[in-house]
């Protein structure tokens, strides 16, 4: 069975500070994991993927994630916070044919 | 614009109404997604597509969900007897084969019974 656990529901940040936004996963399978961001009134949209490459994925506006295979993380990780990057994260684990997001993270940026 | 499109956008409806609505996904895209978004959670799963097959369907899918994709472009779903607990986002998504491509969503249908 696969699940997906994101380990907060909010995270707030000042602008031009790291951000860190933390995801475990269980899958029977080697998973495809995602991180996909929701703007307000706006649709899902993907910031990166794993899919069994590289273990430190890049991806869109600055953000990566690294897989760990040993600690079942993906977290995801962006070296300067923009009040632009205020949103809903999930994150995403998908086997054969299942997929699962998780709750979401909502990310907050302080001025 | 080639994104993925969904109609309505929003629909209020009173409870044990009949609700249908459709999306038009990416055109060259063979997989079709359908997922349902209540406040404060994650996209749930329904069903998918591929082309005009349905080929996975989720227990939240009740008797009362049905969903087509007849010539393998748009798709609909349909809700049947509308209750309360369906009021949520409704979500469509489509992709280029399996599941680790990346899922284009559209801006959801959202559904208010009351």
């Amino acid at each position: 069975a696969q699940s997906v656990t994101q380990l907060d529901s909010h995270v707030s940040v000042s602008e031009g500070t790291p951000v860190l936004l933390r995801c475990n996963y269980s899958s029977s399978y080697s998973p495809s994991l995602f991180w996909y961001v929701q703007h307000p009134n706006k649709g899902l949209q993907l910031l990166l993927k794993y899919t069994s490459a590289a273990t430190l994925v890049k991806g869109i506006n600055g953000f990566e994630a690294e897989f760990k295979k040993s600690e079942t993380s993906f977290h995801l990780t962006k070296p300067s916070a923009h009040m632009s990057d205020a949103a809903e994260y999930f994150c995403v684990v998908s086997d054969m044919d299942k997929i699962i997001f998780g709750k979401g993270t909502r990310l907050h940026i302080l001025p | 614009d080639t994104g993925v499109s969904q109609d309505p956008r929003h629909k209020i409806t009173k409870r044990g109404q009949n609700v249908t609505f459709r999306c038009d996904p990416i055109s060259e895209h063979n997989r079709l997604y359908w997922y349902r978004q209540t406040l404060g959670q994650g996209p749930e799963f329904l069903t998918y597509f591929q082309n005009e097959a349905q080929l996975e369907k989720s227990r939240l899918l009740s008797d009362r969900f049905s969903a087509e994709r007849p010539k393998g472009s748009f798709s609909t779903l349909e809700i049947q007897r509308t209750e309360q607990g369906d009021s949520a986002m409704y979500l469509c998504a489509s992709s280029l084969g399996l599941f680790y491509n990346e899922q284009f969503f559209g801006p959801g249908t959202r559904l208010t019974v009351l």
